[in-house]
């Protein structure tokens, strides 16, 4: 079973600059989650898709963030622009919904610095 | 708002002896709380869960135990293995599926 795919992996922008991420959960799962990890802290979520749906985009700085699902499959994250706070590790994550144990699958992450 | 948090950032424990990492939560809400290890450079991999009904998970060498009234769980890791150096992470669930995570413990082994 493949698992979760993003790309790009590494990102060097300057700020104010533009960027978008990509993600490719694995194959059936209907919930896609992007979380936003700062070295020395835990994953903060982002947004979550239920489909092409979202659940929560609550923690979503939604001024500069945007991220979008369309066929409920792919995902892209966008940063548009860029501030120095932005830099960080984008981690895509897909689970099954009411899956029995719960877990979600990360992607390796996409490692953002803004300069 | 910090809904999960592990007060620990780092561990060291011999190899063979018992590691044991802990977290504690707020939000009395959470129905499913599991454990996560991350590797540099890679995401975090699912380790093991309890739900919020059970006080005791085990499987393998990683054992669970939640302590409701207190609001705290902690990962019992016996016996420790240097492949078991790593960042854990604890997270909570909450309905809809939505997850909080700690901020991690770094976990060293030393052979």
């Amino acid at each position: 079973e493949a698992g979760v795919a993003q790309s790009p992996r590494y990102k060097i922008i300057e700020k104010r600059q533009s960027v978008a991420f990509w993600c490719n959960p694995i194959s059936g799962h209907a919930t896609l989650y992007w979380y936003q990890q700062i070295l020395g802290q835990g994953p903060k979520l982002l947004i979550q898709f239920q489909n092409n749906g979202v659940v929560d985009d609550s923690q979503l700085p939604k001024d500069r963030f945007s991220a979008e699902r369309l066929k409920g499959v792919d995902s892209t994250l966008k940063i548009q622009p860029a501030k120095l706070e932005d830099s960080a590790v984008y981690l895509c994550a897909s689970s099954l919904f009411g899956g029995v144990k719960n877990e979600q699958f990360f992607g390796p992450g996409t490692r953002l610095t803004v300069l | 708002d910090q809904q999960v948090k592990q007060n620990s950032p780092s561990l060291s424990v011999q190899e063979g002896r018992i590691s044991i990492l802990n977290c504690d939560y707020t939000n009395s809400m959470f129905d499913y709380f599991l454990w996560y290890k991350k590797y540099p450079a890679e995401g975090p991999t699912f380790l093991i869960s309890i739900s919020s009904i059970k006080d005791k998970n085990e499987d393998g060498r990683f054992t669970v135990f939640l302590n409701k009234s207190a609001k705290h769980l902690s990962l019992h890791i016996v016996p420790s293995q240097p492949g078991d150096s790593a960042v854990y992470f604890c997270a909570a669930r909450r309905t809809g599926n939505q997850f909080y995570f700690g901020t991690g413990t770094s976990l060293t082994v030393i052979p």
